[in-house]
């Protein structure tokens, strides 16, 4: 069974361009998780996707959106890019019967580099 | 607000040796723990779960330890390897929404 995949793998952007970041879920799992990792801190949490709608979002301004498509996959959009938004990007995916129980299987990442 | 602490932030010790990691939460309300092992540049992945009646529950060489009343919980490591050296990361979730500590940096080394 294929795992949660990422694309791209690394992302180099400069400053006020926009960032399109893809994930798509283990097979029949309908939510979808976006996290920031900037380097040398924890895991903040982004977005929360299910069955197609943003269930909750993070302490993150506006400028970080995402949508989740029919088929569960997902997209991360953060527009006029700053420096600090620099960090890997991890998307994981739940089934929603677990989802309660925090069983979220996490892709590789996409590292954003913003220069 | 819901906090996980980790420490330390860092370690290194010789392949071959134990370490414990500790991990401190105020999550309410507490639903379940998890220790997550992270290379670099990678995601993290599950190495333990533990809800509130588990006291000890084993991976391996990994052992992880659960105290509902004082809210910790560590994470033992046993006879060390090479490929231990990565980012443990404890996750407590409160139900509805996962708490991420920052996580012990462990190296070990030759």
């Amino acid at each position: 069974e294929a795992g949660v995949t990422q694309s791209p793998t690394h992302l180099i952007k400069t400053r006020g361009q926009q960032a399109t970041l893809r994930c798509s879920p283990i097979s029949g799992h309908t939510s979808v998780y976006w996290y920031q990792q900037a380097l040398g801190l924890g895991l903040q949490f982004l977005l929360w996707y299910d069955e197609g709608e943003e269930r909750n979002r993070g302490n993150f301004p506006p400028r970080f959106s995402g949508r989740q498509f029919p088929n569960y996959s997902s997209e991360l959009n953060v527009n006029a890019l700053e420096l600090e938004d620099s960090a890997l990007y991890l998307c994981a995916s739940s089934l929603e019967k677990v989802r309660r129980w925090g069983e979220q299987y996490f892709g590789p990442g996409t590292r954003l580099t913003v220069t | 607000k819901n906090q996980v602490e980790q420490s330390p932030q860092s370690l290194i010790i010789l392949e071959g040796k134990n370490c414990t990691l500790q991990c401190n939460y105020t999550v309410s309300p507490f639903s379940n723990l998890r220790w997550y092992k992270q290379d670099t540049g990678r995601g993290p992945v599950s190495l333990t779960i533990m809800t509130f009646s588990e006291n000890t529950k084993s991976n391996g060489r990994y052992t992880a330890t659960l105290d509902a009343d004082t809210k910790q919980s560590s994470l033992h490591i046993t006879a060390s390897q090479l490929s231990d050296s990565a980012s443990y990361i404890c996750v407590v979730n409160a139900g509805n929404m996962l708490t991420f500590g920052g996580g012990t940096r462990l190296m070990v080394k030759p």
